[in-house]
C-alpha cells in the first residue's frame, strides 16, 4: 500500500519567516495530495490540495509544489504568523474514491 | 448540517473496562473512517466503511478493537478490554463518494484515557 513520509516532525520559525514541510510518497499511482492543518485541541481541516496534473498551486500565503518524478510534494508558508502555529499533515490518495494515507505530521511553531 | 458528531468528547476509564466510541457521519456521505492519533504514531487509519460495509480493517491493532456501522447514520468503535496504551484521541471522519478531499470532514474527536 501507499506510504507517506513527512519531514520535519517539528519546525520552529520566527514570525515573518518562511516555512517548508516536505512529504514523499511511494505509490506512483497516487494522484491527489491534500494538506491539513490541525490547531491545538481541534480537528484536522483541509487547507490546500494539488492534483498530479499540476506542478504548483498557490492560495495567498500558502503554496504546494509537486514533483511526480521524484514522488515528493511540499507545503510552503510565507510571511508566517503566530496563528499559523499548528500540526500540518500531508496525505496522498489515488484515483476513484478519496481514501487518504496521511503523513505523521509536522508541528509548526511560529515565535512572535 | 451539524458536521460529523462524535461522542463522548472525553472518556476516562479503568484498564480492563469496555469502551464504546460513537460517530454520526454527515448525511449522504458514503464513507466513514476511524482514526487513532498519538504523538508517537501520528494519525493512524484503523478501519473504513463504504455504504455501511467494512472495506479495510487492516489498521485495527488487535482483536480487542472492533467497529460496526449498523446503518448509514451511526458507527461505533469498541475496545474490550481497554489498556493504558489505548490512550489516544480517536477521530471519525466521513466523506462523499469523490476523488477529492473537499467534502472529507473530521469529527471533533474523543480523547480516551485508560488508567
Amino acid at each position: 500500500g501507499e506510504n507517506v513520509e513527512q519531514h520535519p516532525s517539528t519546525l520552529s520559525v520566527q514570525e515573518g519567516d518562511s516555512a517548508v514541510i516536505k512529504c514523499t510518497y511511494s505509490d506512483s499511482a497516487s494522484n491527489y495530495f491534500p494538506w491539513y492543518k490541525q490547531e491545538l485541541g481541534k480537528r484536522p481541516q483541509l487547507i490546500i490540495d494539488i492534483r498530479s496534473n499540476v506542478g504548483e498551486k498557490k492560495d495567498q500565503r500558502i503554496a504546494v509544489t509537486l514533483n511526480k518524478t521524484a514522488k515528493h510534494f511540499s507545503l510552503h508558508i510565507t510571511e508566517t504568523q503566530p496563528e499559523d502555529s499548528a500540526v500540518y499533515f500531508c496525505a496522498a490518495s489515488k484515483g476513484g474514491s478519496y481514501i487518504p494515507t496521511f503523513g505523521r505530521g509536522t508541528s509548526l511553531i511560529v515565535h512572535p | 448540517d451539524a458536521g460529523v458528531i462524535q461522542s463522548p468528547r472525553h472518556e476516562v476509564t479503568e484498564m480492563g473496562q469496555e469502551v464504546t466510541l460513537r460517530c454520526k457521519p454527515i448525511s449522504g456521505h458514503d464513507y466513514l473512517f476511524w482514526y487513532r492519533q498519538t504523538m508517537m504514531r501520528g494519525l493512524e487509519l484503523l478501519i473504513y466503511f463504504n455504504n455501511n460495509v467494512p472495506i479495510d480493517d487492516s489498521g485495527m491493532p488487535e482483536d480487542r478493537f472492533s467497529a460496526k456501522m449498523p446503518n448509514a447514520s451511526f458507527s461505533t468503535l469498541k475496545i474490550q478490554p481497554s489498556e493504558p496504551r489505548d490512550s489516544a484521541v480517536y477521530f471519525c471522519a466521513s466523506s462523499p463518494d469523490t476523488d477529492a478531499g473537499s467534502g472529507y470532514t473530521f469529527g471533533s474527536g474523543t480523547r480516551l484515557t485508560v488508567v
